[in-house]
C-alpha cells in the first residue's frame, strides 16, 4: 500500500505569492518523522525541513513550513513568498521508527513552476 | 568536495552487461541507502544497510545487489542490465539510530541501459 501521497503533479504560482503542496502519508508507528526534499533542474536532492511526530509545533525552516495534521496524516509544505528558483520538483517523504525499520520512503512528488 | 560522492555520474550500457555504481562518503554515517528515480514514481529504495555487516532489501531489489566493502563504501551492482533499469540512481547517507535521520544525497547517477 502506498504510504506517501502528492497528489498535485504539477503546481503553478505566481512568484512573491504562497503556494501550499500536498502531502498525506499512513503508518501505524506512533514514532516517525515526515520531511521535504526539493530537487531542482540539476538533479541534486536538497533537505528543506523535518516534522517529528512528536513535536507539538509545526515545523518552519526560513521560507519553508510545514503544515502538520497529525490526525488527518497530512505534512503539507507551505512555501512563502515564492521566488524564481523554488522551481523544482518537491518530494514528501516519511521516516517510519522501529517497526518501520528507519528506512525512508518517498511520494512520487510534485513539480512547482514559479511564474515571473 | 562533496560529502557523498557517486561514481560515474553518468553511464551507458547495454543490455546484459554487468555494471557497478560506487557510493563513498565522507560523513562518517554507518547508515547508507541506494535510491532509483523514475519520472512519476518518485525515489524508490532498492537496498539499505545500517553497517558494514547489515544489508537489507528495500522496496525494488530484484535485479540488483550491493556490496558495503567498509563503512564509507556502498556499491551497487546490476548483474545484467536491462532497459527497464534505465533510471538516475542516488546513494544516501544519514546519521544515528533514531529519527530525524534525514538523508544527504549524492549527485547521482544517471544510467542508460540500450
Amino acid at each position: 500500500a502506498q504510504k506517501i501521497t502528492q497528489t498535485q503533479p504539477g503546481m503553478f504560482v505566481q512568484e512573491k505569492e504562497a503556494v501550499t503542496l500536498d502531502c498525506t502519508y499512513d503508518t501505524s508507528d506512533p514514532s516517525y518523522g515526515l520531511f521535504w526534499y526539493k530537487q531542482p533542474s540539476s538533479g541534486e536532492m536538497i533537505f528543506l525541513i523535518y516534522q517529528g511526530s512528536y513535536d507539538q509545533q509545526n515545523a518552519t525552516e526560513g521560507r519553508y513550513s510545514l503544515n502538520f495534521q497529525k490526525a488527518r496524516k497530512s505534512a503539507n509544505l507551505v512555501i512563502s513568498a515564492s521566488q524564481l528558483g523554488d522551481s523544482a520538483m518537491y518530494f514528501c517523504a516519511m521516516r517510519e521508527g522501529g517497526t518501520g525499520g528507519f528506512k525512508t520512503i518517498f511520494g512520487a512528488g510534485t513539480r512547482l513552476f514559479v511564474k515571473a | 568536495d562533496a560529502d557523498v560522492t557517486q561514481t560515474p555520474r553518468n553511464r551507458i550500457t547495454k543490455t546484459g552487461k554487468r555494471i557497478m555504481l560506487e557510493c563513498s562518503q565522507t560523513k562518517g554515517h554507518d547508515r547508507m541507502y541506494w535510491y532509483r528515480q523514475d519520472p512519476g514514481l518518485g525515489l524508490q529504495l532498492i537496498y539499505y544497510s545500517f553497517d558494514v555487516k547489515d544489508i537489507n532489501k528495500g522496496e525494488i531489489s530484484d535485479g540488483y545487489s550491493v556490496s558495503r566493502q567498509a563503512q564509507a563504501k556502498f556499491s551497487l551492482s546490476l548483474e545484467s542490465a536491462i532497459p527497464n533499469q534505465t533510471a538516475l540512481y542516488f546513494c544516501a547517507t544519514s546519521a544515528g539510530q533514531g529519527l530525524p535521520g534525514e538523508l544527504f544525497f549524492g549527485e547521482g547517477s544517471r544510467l542508460t541501459v540500450l
